[in-house]
Parts: C-alpha cells; sequence; structure tokens
C-alpha cells in the first residue's frame, strides 16, 4: 500500500524566513496531495492541495511543488508569521475525496 | 450545519472493556474514515467506508471494527480496549462528486476524541 515519507519531524525558524516541508511517497497510482495544518487541541484542515497534471500551485504565502517522477512534493512558507505555528501533515491519495495516507507531521515553530 | 461531529470527546477505559465512538455528519458525503493520532505517528487510517453499508481495513485496523449502517454515521468500536489503543480519534468525511461545481477533495474533521485505556 501507500507510504508516505515527511521530513523534518520539528522545524524552528525566525519570524518572516521562509520554511520548506518535504514529502516523499511510494504508490505510482497516487495522483492527489494536500496539505493538512493542526494548531494544538484542534482538528486538521486542508490549508493547499495539487494535483498530478500540476508541477506547482501557489496561494498568497504558501506553494506547493510536485516532482511526480521521483515520488516527492514539498510545501513552501514564506514570510513565516508566529500564527503559522502549527503541525503540518502531507498526504497522498489516488483521487481527491478518496481515502488519504498521512506522512508523520512537522512541526513548525516560528519565534518572533 | 454543524460538519462532522463526534461523541463521546473524552473516555476513560479500563483494560479489556468495550466501547463505541459515534460520527456523524451532515454533508451527505459519501465516504467516511476513521484515524488515530499519536505523537510522531501522524495520522493513521484505522477503517474507512465508500458508502452506506459498506467498510473496509484502512493501515493499522487490528482491534477494531466499524459499521456503517446509516449514511451519516460511521460507528467505531472496541471490543476489548489495550493500553495501546490510547489515542485520539478522528473521524472525517469527504466526497468524490462535485460540490458547487468543483470537487474539492478535501476531508472535513470532527473534533476528536480522546480515549485513555488504563
Amino acid at each position: 500500500g501507500e507510504n508516505v515519507e515527511q521530513h523534518p519531524s520539528t522545524l524552528s525558524v525566525q519570524e518572516g524566513d521562509s520554511a520548506v516541508i518535504k514529502c516523499t511517497y511510494s504508490d505510482s497510482a497516487s495522483n492527489y496531495f494536500p496539505w493538512y495544518k493542526q494548531e494544538l487541541g484542534k482538528r486538521p484542515q486542508l490549508i493547499i492541495d495539487i494535483r498530478s497534471n500540476v508541477g506547482e500551485k501557489k496561494d498568497q504565502r504558501i506553494a506547493v511543488t510536485l516532482n511526480k517522477t521521483a515520488k516527492h512534493f514539498s510545501l513552501h512558507i514564506t514570510e513565516t508569521q508566529p500564527e503559522d505555528s502549527a503541525v503540518y501533515f502531507c498526504a497522498a491519495s489516488a483521487l481527491p475525496g478518496g481515502k488519504l495516507i498521512f506522512g508523520q507531521g512537522t512541526e513548525l515553530s516560528v519565534k518572533p | 450545519n454543524a460538519g462532522v461531529t463526534q461523541t463521546p470527546k473524552f473516555r476513560v477505559l479500563k483494560t479489556g472493556q468495550s466501547m463505541t465512538l459515534l460520527c456523524a455528519q451532515d454533508m451527505n458525503h459519501e465516504y467516511m474514515y476513521w484515524y488515530r493520532q499519536d505523537p510522531g505517528m501522524g495520522l493513521r487510517l484505522i477503517h474507512y467506508s465508500v458508502g452506506e453499508g459498506t467498510t473496509a481495513k484502512g493501515e493499522v485496523p487490528d482491534g477494531y471494527n466499524v459499521s456503517r449502517l446509516k449514511k451519516q454515521n460511521f460507528l467505531l468500536g472496541l471490543e476489548s480496549a489495550a493500553p495501546s489503543q490510547t489515542s485520539v480519534y478522528f473521524c472525517a468525511s469527504s466526497t468524490i462528486g462535485f460540490l458547487g461545481g468543483r470537487n474539492t477533495g478535501e476531508l472535513f474533521f470532527g473534533e476528536g476524541s480522546r480515549l485513555t485505556v488504563l
């Protein structure tokens, strides 16, 4: 079955710096790659996603890139702010809305 | 519109006891999921359902059973609880259809249920 590896497990940056989180997946049938943000004590919420027919997608300060040949995708956050502090999860699925296999999570800390 | 609701939110069990977690969604979603979240291990899929009357195993199904008798409800059962099942459990739902002309693909999560097995 699908296996998703996520790195790093923790990431600390200064406010205003950029943060990058990387994921690799194993199943060639995966075509949908979302990223979820989970604040302390809250439920995970979708922040951005990318589909296999697209190499890059941007939404304000966050962007995702996908290299389907190498089976890896990344989340980029620019101009980080303290409210970006949270746990971020990458995931992979064969289709949007289908079962998601998640990475282990990255705890991002943005220091003022 | 409540979204995804889980009950109970907290529960303490003794080893060997049984219990059921209830998930209810009011978005008419076809797909429903149960995940468990443990520190450093992310969200792991326990069981899922692609429609009323169907269930399937996820990554970590052992020790759990599920049922989807109604489209809006997905039950997760522990027949004989073990300390290794101490975790936070999240239910989620999704659709593979089109919402307002666009398939969002988003999984909508409940608030979570914290289970402790002593």
